[in-house]
């Protein structure tokens, strides 16, 4: 079975430019979680969605920072403009959302954002 | 006070012996409780879940659950070099508006198992 689709895995990109990064959660799961990793401040959750709906995007650090979910099955997450402290690895994880009880998250390998 | 806390390490451990990870919450209806492993440059693997008091083994891992205590471990017998990684507890809180899935995690204990 296909896991989370993360895509690109690697972006370098100038300060100023939009980046947009994209996810394909696992089929059947009904929960999608962005997430940012830096050495300093660990795994941050940024948003979250629920049946394709946000349900909590507290953690999105500004309004530069943008994310949607127009289908079950694909999601972005919008930097714009990009500066250099965007730098991080952003990580999407599916989850079956609570189905039989099971709130298990599994993460896609990611998306190494570099901004010079 | 952190919602949860870990050690961040590194724990350093001869191969062949038990690796002990530790980690506390702090809200006290707290329900579901995960560890990953995190190889360094990759994504967070799930490896154990556990809902209920006690203990949970899978092979060579075994989670340890003390509500009452806000407490949650986990064990590695026969650590092994490929077991060198960094081990994220995570933690569900109970179902309140808006909570319909979200972990929190700790920041993650670096664990090495030296040959």
């Amino acid at each position: 079975d296909a896991g989370v689709i993360q895509s690109p895995r690697h972006e370098v990109t100038e300060m100023g430019q939009e980046v947009t990064l994209r996810c394909k959660p696992i089929s059947g799961h009904n929960s999608l979680f962005w997430y940012r990793q830096t050495m300093m401040r660990g795994l941050e959750l940024l948003i979250y969605f629920n049946n394709n709906v946000p349900i909590d995007d507290s953690g999105m650090p500004e309004d530069r920072f943008s994310a949607k979910m127009p289908n079950a099955s694909f999601s972005t997450l919008k930097i714009q403009p990009s500066e250099p402290r965007d730098s991080a690895v952003y990580f999407c994880a599916s989850s079956p959302g609570g189905t039989g009880g099971s709130y298990e998250q599994y993460f896609g390998p990611g998306t190494r954002l570099t901004v010079t | 006070q952190k919602e949860v806390e870990q050690n961040s390490g590194p724990l350093s451990v001869p191969e062949g012996a038990i690796a002990s990870l530790n980690c506390t919450y702090s809200d006290r209806v707290s329900q579901s409780f995960f560890w990953y492993r995190q190889y360094s440059g990759k994504s967070p693997e799930l490896i154990m879940s556990i809902y209920s008091n006690g203990d949970k083994e899978d092979g060579r891992f075994t989670a340890q659950l003390n509500k009452a205590s806000q407490y949650v471990s986990l064990l590695i017998r026969d650590s092994q070099p490929s077991d060198s990684a960094t081990y994220l507890c995570a933690v569900k809180g109970p179902r309140r508006s808006g909570n319909t899935g979200k972990l929190i995690f700790g920041q993650g204990t670096t664990l090495q198992v030296k040959p």
